[in-house]
Formats: C-alpha cells, sequence, structure tokens
C-alpha cells in the first residue's frame, strides 16, 4: 500500500516568508509525528498527533511553528517568519496507534532551505 | 529525559566483513530501542526494534541487535557486509515515562557505513 507522502520535496524560500509543509500519513494510522532533521544529526522530535489533537508539541522550538491536523489524517506544518536556522529537513511518520512499541513508518521528507 | 549515543560517526568496512555499528542509551525507565536505516533521498526504514521480549532481535536484510541492560547498549551487528548495506544508521529510543509523550523517539547522531569492495 501507499507508504507516508510528504510535499513538496523541496521548498526554497526567503527570510521572512511564510511556509507550509504537508503529510499525508498512511490510512488508517491514528498517530502522526513531525521531526526535524538538521545536517549531521539525527532527527529531532517537533510535535505529536492523535486523532485530531496535538498530544505532545513539546519539541516546537518557539512559537513561529505550528501544526494542524484537522480531519485525523492530512497534517500541515506551517512556518511563519522563517529564519535561516529553519533550514533543515522535515520528516512526518504516522505510526497506527501511537504506543511506545509501533513502528514509526517515515515520509521521505521536505527539504526546506530559508536563504 | 532519555538519550542515544552512537560511537563513530563513520564506520568504513570491506564487503563480507562484520559489521558492528554502536549504540548506548541512558534512560532512568525501561526503554524501547529501534534501529532505522536511511538510504540517500528516501525515508527512514526500520531495521528491527526491542520491545522487552527477547533480548536478541532480528531485523531485516541480516541485521541483528542485542540489548544489553547492564551496558545500557543495543549495538547492531551483520556477519557479513554486502555493498548494498551502505547507507546511514540511526539508533532510537521511546520510553513510556507517562503523559502524553507517546512513541516520541529520541535519536542518536547517526553512523554512516561505507562498505568497500
Amino acid at each position: 500500500g501507499a507508504g507516508v507522502s510528504q510535499t513538496p520535496s523541496n521548498k526554497v524560500t526567503e527570510k521572512g516568508k511564510y511556509v507550509e509543509l504537508r503529510c499525508d500519513p498512511i490510512s488508517g494510522h491514528t498517530a502522526l509525528y513531525w521531526y526535524r532533521q538538521s545536517l549531521g544529526q539525527g532527527p529531532e522530535f517537533l510535535i505529536y498527533f492523535q486523532g485530531t489533537g496535538a498530544a505532545d508539541d513539546s519539541g516546537l522550538p518557539n512559537d513561529r511553528f505550528f501544526a494542524v491536523r484537522p480531519e485525523g489524517s492530512v497534517s500541515t506544518l506551517k512556518i511563519q517568519r522563517t529564519e535561516r536556522g529553519d533550514s533543515a529537513v522535515y520528516l512526518c511518520a504516522s505510526s497506527l496507534r501511537g504506543t511506545f512499541t509501533d513502528t514509526q513508518y517515515f515520509g521521505p521528507g521536505t527539504r526546506l532551505t530559508v536563504l | 529525559a532519555q538519550s542515544v549515543t552512537q560511537l563513530g560517526s563513520h564506520v568504513s568496512v570491506s564487503e563480507g566483513a562484520l559489521v558492528l555499528l554502536r549504540c548506548n542509551y541512558s534512560s532512568s525507565v525501561p526503554p524501547y530501542l529501534f534501529w532505522y536505516v536511511q538510504y540517500p533521498n528516501q525515508g527512514l526504514q526500520l531495521l528491527l526494534k526491542y520491545t522487552s521480549a527477547a533480548t536478541l532481535v532480528k531485523g531485516i536484510n541480516g541485521f541483528e541487535a542485542e540489548f544489553k541492560k547492564s551496558e545500557t547498549s543495543f549495538h547492531l551487528t551483520k556477519p557479513s557486509a554486502h555493498m548494498s548495506d551502505a547507507a546511514e544508521y540511526f539508533c532510537a529510543v521511546s520510553v513510556n515515562a507517562g503523559g502524553t509523550s507517546y512513541g516520541k523517539l529520541t535519536f542518536g547522531q547517526g553512523t554512516i557505513l561505507t562498505v568497500h569492495p
């Protein structure tokens, strides 16, 4: 079946602009995660959704970052007033139930470059 | 808070040689441990996971890992490397610390594996 998809695959923007990154999880997966991977680093947790609600947003770096999942499926990560330090690969993952042992299935990521 | 340390950002082996990628974790509660592989321009793919059942875990592509609580380690091994194993490997931990941190993964910094012919 279809895996996790993310669009766009690449996004180049200018400092100060607003961007939206989209994630389509595996159908039927209730849990959705966003991670950020900077160059040479492992992914870092940003936010976790269980259904439509953000159950844990403790990884969002500041209030310029916001994410939604209005119908419990597709999620959008929104970044306002982008900064050069926001440049990274943004990864989305989904799992069936969101338990500690569930396998998380990752999308290919969106590479964000802020000039 | 939990953490993961992967010793060696780059590992190079010859084709047919043993692969050993090291992972140590820190956690105040029993951990669940994962190894993921990332091929260029692809998403992370699960290799194997430890979920408190057998301490020796077998995964895909001939990889296995052993959970050693006394050493707080979860090293990844493969008896004979293949050219197609060249990729970046990430160790990750998830803990049941209460609250709403369900399944949140904490990753190590990754190890790039190079396989020489």
